[in-house]
C-alpha cells in the first residue's frame, strides 16, 4: 500500500495569514505515461463529508476559492491557503489515486488563533 | 447533480453482519463510466477506503478487511450496497458512499452515517 504522510498534524494561525500543508507518499505519484500525479486534496468539516479542492496536485475544483492552491510532483506535495479566513477552519487530508487500495494521509488540523 | 445518500442500521452486534445502502438520485448508476465506492472514517482524523463496483459488475477491495467486504449493485432501485461481515468494535465508524469516475476520484459523497459494534 501506498503510505501517505501530512505535516504537521495541526495548526493554529492568524486570519489573514498563509497556512502550509505538506504531504508525502512512501512511491512516486506521478503517472510517466501522461505526467500527471494522481494526488487529491480535501477539506472536511464537522458532520460533512470531504470536500475535494484540488485534484492532479494542483488542479482546482470549480467554485473553490483561488486563496487555495496545490503544489509538488512525485512524492511531495503541498497545499497552500494565501489568506486565512474564518471559514477555512476544517481538517485537511490529502490521498493518492494513483494504486489501489486507495490510502489518506491522517490530516491535518486547521484551526485560527 | 448526482446525489447519494446512506441507509441502514445505527447499531451492529459484533460478529454479525454491517449492512449498508447507497441510494443515488440525479443519475443512473448504470450509466457513466463510474465506480461506485464506500470509505469509512473511524475517527475524525482517520480515513479508509473500503472498496468500489464498477457498472461492468468488477470490484477491488481494500486488503485490511481480509475479505469480510461484498460490494454490489441494484440497478433496478439505483442503490447500491455494502456488507461487512464478522464484524467487531474496531468497525464502528461513519460509512460513506461515494462515487468515483474513471480516474479515481471522488467526486460525489453522501453524507455518512454512524454504525456503531455494540453489544
Amino acid at each position: 500500500d501506498i503510505v501517505m504522510t501530512q505535516s504537521p498534524d495541526s495548526l493554529s494561525l492568524s486570519l489573514g495569514e498563509r497556512a502550509t500543508i505538506n504531504c508525502k507518499s512512501s512511491q512516486s505519484l506521478l503517472y510517466r505515461s501522461n505526467n500527471r500525479n494522481y494526488l487529491v486534496w480535501f477539506q472536511q468539516k464537522p458532520g460533512q463529508p470531504p470536500k475535494m479542492l484540488i485534484s492532479w496536485a494542483s488542479t482546482r475544483e470549480l467554485g473553490v476559492p483561488d486563496r487555495f492552491s496545490g503544489s509538488g510532483s512525485g512524492t511531495d506535495f503541498t497545499l497552500a491557503i494565501s489568506s486565512l479566513q474564518a471559514e477555512d477552519v476544517a481538517v485537511y487530508y490529502c490521498q493518492q489515486y494513483y494504486s489501489v487500495p486507495y490510502t489518506f494521509g491522517q490530516g491535518t488540523k486547521l484551526e485560527i488563533k | 447533480q448526482v446525489q447519494l445518500q446512506e441507509s441502514g442500521p445505527g447499531v451492529v452486534k459484533p460478529s454479525q453482519t454491517l449492512s449498508l445502502t447507497c441510494t443515488v438520485s440525479g443519475g443512473s448508476i448504470s450509466s457513466g463510466s463510474y465506480f461506485w465506492s464506500w470509505v469509512r472514517q473511524p475517527a475524525v482524523d482517520e480515513l479508509e477506503w473500503i472498496g468500489r463496483m464498477y457498472t461492468s459488475g468488477s470490484t477491488n477491495y481494500n486488503p485490511s478487511l481480509k475479505g469480510r467486504v461484498t460490494i454490489s449493485l441494484d440497478t433496478s432501485e439505483n442503490q447500491f450496497s455494502l456488507r461487512l461481515r464478522s464484524v467487531t468494535a474496531a468497525d464502528t465508524a461513519v460509512y460513506f458512499c461515494a462515487r468515483m469516475t474513471g480516474s479515481g476520484l471522488f467526486d460525489s459523497w453522501g453524507q455518512g452515517t454512524l454504525v456503531t459494534v455494540s453489544p
